[in-house]
């Protein structure tokens, strides 16, 4: 069984500041992707970065990059040149890939309330 | 492209009455999955379905919750004698079946009153 894990508490950061969100997972799988997702007040879900299990290097979307480390079965999300805009509860995530390629459940950490702060 | 759409996007329900929710996908997706999100939680996977076929139901309660996903028409999720710990924000997503993402909708907060 997959488990992911989110124990920051409430996590703040000064606009402009560069700020990581914690996230560890549990899987006896071999192939797995990992993912992060937004989730502003509002309520939907914005998909933000992904990252497979075997990619070398630590994915990057814009502000938003991944940080990998496949050892310790952590994928932290850096967030750089926090806005205003990035208040929201974030959501890493995880699917097994070695049967069903990308077409396989997504198991989510319980999230992390990020405010930044003007 | 239209995104991920669900209707209604807020449903009231009194006990034992039944809720229906929909979801269309993207143009061109075949793959959909429901989610189900309680208050200060995250997702919980409930069922994945492809056209007229559901693939992994096991996220579902085994009694009154239903999903079909028919050849024509936008996917359902029922349930039925709802309870008040029905009440939740339930989130469908789509994927084209090759590629990284599931794509989500905005969700349908269910209230049991």
């Amino acid at each position: 069984a997959q488990k992911i894990t989110q124990t920051q508490p409430g996590m703040f950061v000064q606009e402009k500041e560069a700020v990581t969100l914690d996230c560890t997972y549990d899987t006896s799988d071999q192939s797995y992707g990992l993912f992060w997702y937004k989730q502003p007040s509002s309520g939907e879900m914005i998909f933000l970065i992904y990252q497979g299990s075997y990619d070398e290097q630590n994915a990057t979307e814009g502000r938003y990059s991944l940080n990998f480390q496949k050892a310790r079965k952590s994928a932290n999300l850096v967030i750089s040149a926090s806005q205003l805009g990035d208040s929201a509860m974030y959501f890493c995530a995880m699917r097994d890939e070695i049967y069903s390629g990308a077409n396989s459940k997504l198991t989510f950490g319980k999230g992390i309330t990020l405010s930044v702060r003007p | 492209n239209a995104g991920v759409m669900q209707n209604p996007r807020h449903l009231v329900r009194r006990r034992g009455q039944e809720a229906r929710l929909r979801c269309s996908p993207m143009k061109g997706h075949s793959h959909v999955y429901w989610y189900r999100q309680l208050p200060e939680e995250g997702l919980k996977f409930m069922v994945y379905l492809q056209k007229e076929n559901i693939i992994d139901e096991s996220g579902m309660p085994k009694e009154r919750f239903s999903a079909e996903f028919p050849k024509e028409g936008p996917s359902i999720l029922r349930i039925q004698q709802v309870v008040r710990g029905d009440s939740a924000a339930y989130f469908c997503a789509s994927s084209p079946g090759q590629g990284n993402e599931q794509f989500f909708g905005p969700g349908t907060r269910l209230t049991v009153l």
